[in-house]
């Protein structure tokens, strides 16, 4: 059964630096998605990416985040200068088209240190 | 703005009992869908149920089905004979339906579900 892939499982960084978040989604979907979840505490939506563009970003994705699909199967988020605030699971989901149900990956678990 | 409300923290349920997880959200819109994921400890997010608005109809998946309530803006879940293997953290969704849009999922507080055997 097809899966959305992400990788690392667990990252461990230190403030300030740069961490790339990776994501394959499955292969014939065309709506991609980064969601955020602090430890014990709901599912936020971060920004969707549709036809190689942001279609909608939430206020907690500002400049330090961006999201990237340069090869046409990896979907990427960027943050340039991770904070403490930033430890979180981050969720890539995926959607083959506007009506169909998303499909999560498992999950990156980033330890801001 | 959208908004779904899960008021129930943590409930819990005998093994081969059937329990409820309450859900509500607020919307102006007439197109949407709701969903109900389970979250168990790996993290994993896992799509139990979604029900589209339009339907009338409650959706079911064998043990677990809904009582969607349109007016009322209710969407809750029943698990029937509750299996340990149901134990997680359950979270009520909602999607806006506008293909425009990024179709994005809210979620709620969620709802730890405990199974005593």
């Amino acid at each position: 059964e097809p899966e959305v892939t992400q990788t690392p499982s667990h990252q461990v960084t230190q403030m300030g630096q740069e961490v790339i978040l990776r994501c394959v989604p499955i292969s014939n979907h065309l709506y991609f998605y980064w969601y955020r979840q602090i430890l014990g505490q709901k599912v936020e939506f971060l920004v969707s990416f549709y036809n190689n563009e942001i279609s909608e970003k939430s206020e907690i994705f500002d400049d330090q985040f961006s999201v990237e699909r340069p090869d046409g199967s990896n979907f990427t988020l960027k943050i340039r200068s991770t904070k403490l605030e930033d430890s979180a699971m981050y969720f890539c989901a995926s959607r083959h088209d506007s009506v169909s149900e998303a499909f999560f990956g498992q999950g990156t678990r980033l330890t801001v240190v | 703005a959208q908004t779904v409300t899960q008021s129930q923290p943590e409930m819990s349920v005998q093994e081969a009992e059937t329990v409820t997880l309450s859900c509500t959200y607020d919307t102006s819109e007439s197109d949407y869908y709701l969903f109900w994921y389970k979250q168990p400890p790996s993290r994993q997010m896992i799509l139990v149920i979604r029900q589209e608005a339009y339907k009338q109809q409650n959706a079911t998946e064998n043990r677990f089905s809904v009582n969607f309530q349109k007016a009322a803006k209710s969407f809750s879940l029943k698990i029937s004979d509750s299996q340990l293997g149901d134990a997680a953290m359950y979270f009520c969704a909602y999607r806006y339906l506008d293909p425009e849009y990024g179709n994005k999922l809210v979620f709620g507080a969620g709802t730890i579900l405990r199974v005593k055997s």
